[in-house]
């Protein structure tokens, strides 16, 4: 069964302080890798797509990788403006919806 | 060039009742997907819909219905309201019938009561 496991479900940081959230897939023909960012109330906000093992990508203090079984979504430094809940989906070759994990919960505290 | 804009923002309906929430895509594109995110989850694909006509459908009963227009907006059915249907309703633009990035609206916040 197609699934997406995202951990910790909740992570909080002093800020400065650096760490990675993890993604973990389970689906057959992956055609990508997609993280997004969610504002309590608002819409999801996308950040990355990753297509391929060994593939980083980079927006400000945010770097994500992935493997053929996990993606890190790394955050450098944070500042109390990254607090916001962190979204993973995939999407199969044979398939257009997007499959999400459930977030991690991300306070950055001053 | 707009982004993704939904309406309402919020909506409340008792159990039973129909409810039509709207969507309007992103500038230029021509693919819309509905989805349901219950509190705490992450979001649920309900369907797809390309050129007017559904290409894709979640696991959602045929009271979830749509339609996407001329102009690629959207409307979002739901019949014969649940209370398990209280969600936020989330629509996403991307271009193409087969779309790499979706981008995403705020979101309509439905409670049934």
């Amino acid at each position: 069964e197609d699934q997406v496991t995202q951990s910790p479900e909740a992570l909080r940081l002093q800020e400065g302080e650096s760490s990675s959230l993890n993604c973990s897939y389970t689906v057959s023909g992956l055609r990508g890798l997609f993280w997004y960012r969610q504002d309590p109330g608002k819409g999801p906000e996308f950040l990355f797509t990753l297509y391929s093992a060994g593939e980083e990508k980079e927006k400000e203090r945010l770097k994500a990788t992935l493997t053929k079984k996990e993606s890190f979504l790394h955050i450098t430094a944070p500042k109390p403006e990254d607090s916001a809940t962190y979204l993973c989906a995939v999407r199969k070759d044979s398939s257009y919806k997007l499959i999400f994990g459930s977030g991690t919960r991300l306070l950055v505290r001053p | 060039e707009t982004g993704v804009t939904q309406s309402p923002t919020h909506l409340i309906k008792t159990r039973g009742q129909q409810v039509t929430l709207r969507c309007s895509s992103q500038s230029g594109h021509n693919t819309v997907s509905w989805y349901q995110q219950a509190l705490g989850q992450g979001p649920q694909f309900i369907f797809q819909y390309y050129r007017e006509e559904e290409n894709g459908r979640g696991n959602f009963p045929p009271r979830f219905s749509g339609l996407q227009f001329p102009n690629y907006s959207s409307e979002l059915n739901v019949n014969a309201l649940e209370l398990d249907d209280s969600a936020l309703y989330l629509c996403a633009s991307s271009l193409g019938s087969n779309p790499e990035t979706q981008y995403f609206g705020p979101g309509t916040r439905l409670l049934v009561l």
